[in-house]
């Protein structure tokens, strides 16, 4: 079974400095990856996804993610957060199914509390 | 476009009774997956409807259900409540099944609490 291993429950930061969200997961085969955000009383936004090509992911508010395969990590970083960017944070993968009726389904991490502190 | 909306956003039960959650996904997107959102467990997926057929399943218990309608809008429905049931519960919606690597865009969830 896969998993997903978000290293951080909790970073905290001072505003503009930059900050790194650790994901890591485990698969043997090829998977989608996936960064959320969610704000307080709030669903889940897409900051960005990886599905194949260049390991450099760039999403939207100027976060970014690199896919690295030999470490099956995912982490997320932000050159200069801001306030506005305190949040929960959730890395998923998704893995496709055997086939037949299994159409595979979304992993999500614990989650990581980034709080920007002025 | 209008967003992902579920109705109601805030629910109180009491144990034993049964719930109906509703979700309206973005127009013309077909696929709709339920998740449970709790602070011990995280995010936990429930299910995906696709076309009005349930393409995939979590590790849930047979009180959790649920049906598409063919204008794609969702329904899950809980019995017997518990008190573990109390949660957030999520639905998106996405153009595709989910598998294909599409983008799920989220409701705001329901606040579902079980006394």
């Amino acid at each position: 079974a896969q998993s997903v291993t978000q290293l951080d429950s909790q970073v905290p930061v001072f505003e503009e400095a930059p900050v790194e969200l650790r994901c890591n997961y485990s698969s043997s085969v090829s998977v989608y990856l996936f960064w959320y955000v969610q704000y307080p009383n709030q669903g889940l936004q897409l900051l960005l996804k990886y599905l194949s090509g260049s390991t450099l992911v760039k999403g939207i508010n100027g976060f970014e993610a690199e896919f690295n395969k030999s470490q099956t990590s995912f982490h997320l970083r932000k050159p200069s957060v801001h306030i506005s960017d305190t949040a929960e944070y959730f890395c998923a993968v998704w893995k496709d199914g055997a086939g037949g009726t299994s159409y595979g389904k979304l992993t999500f991490g614990q989650g990581t509390i980034l709080t920007v502190h002025p | 476009k209008a967003g992902v909306t579920q109705t109601p956003r805030y629910l109180i039960k009491t144990r034993g009774q049964q719930v109906t959650l509703s979700c309206s996904p973005i127009s013309g997107h077909r696929s709709v997956s339920w998740y449970q959102q709790t602070p011990g467990q995280g995010l936990q997926f429930l299910f995906e409807y696709f076309s009005e057929t349930q393409r995939n399943k979590g590790n849930f218990p047979g009180r959790f259900s649920g049906r598409q309608f063919s204008n794609s809008r969702s329904e899950m429905n809980v019995s017997t409540l518990e008190l573990g049931d109390s949660a957030l519960y999520l639905c998106a919606s996405s153009l595709g099944l989910a598998g294909e690597g599409g983008e799920q865009f989220f409701g705001p969830g329901t606040r579902l609490t079980v006394l």
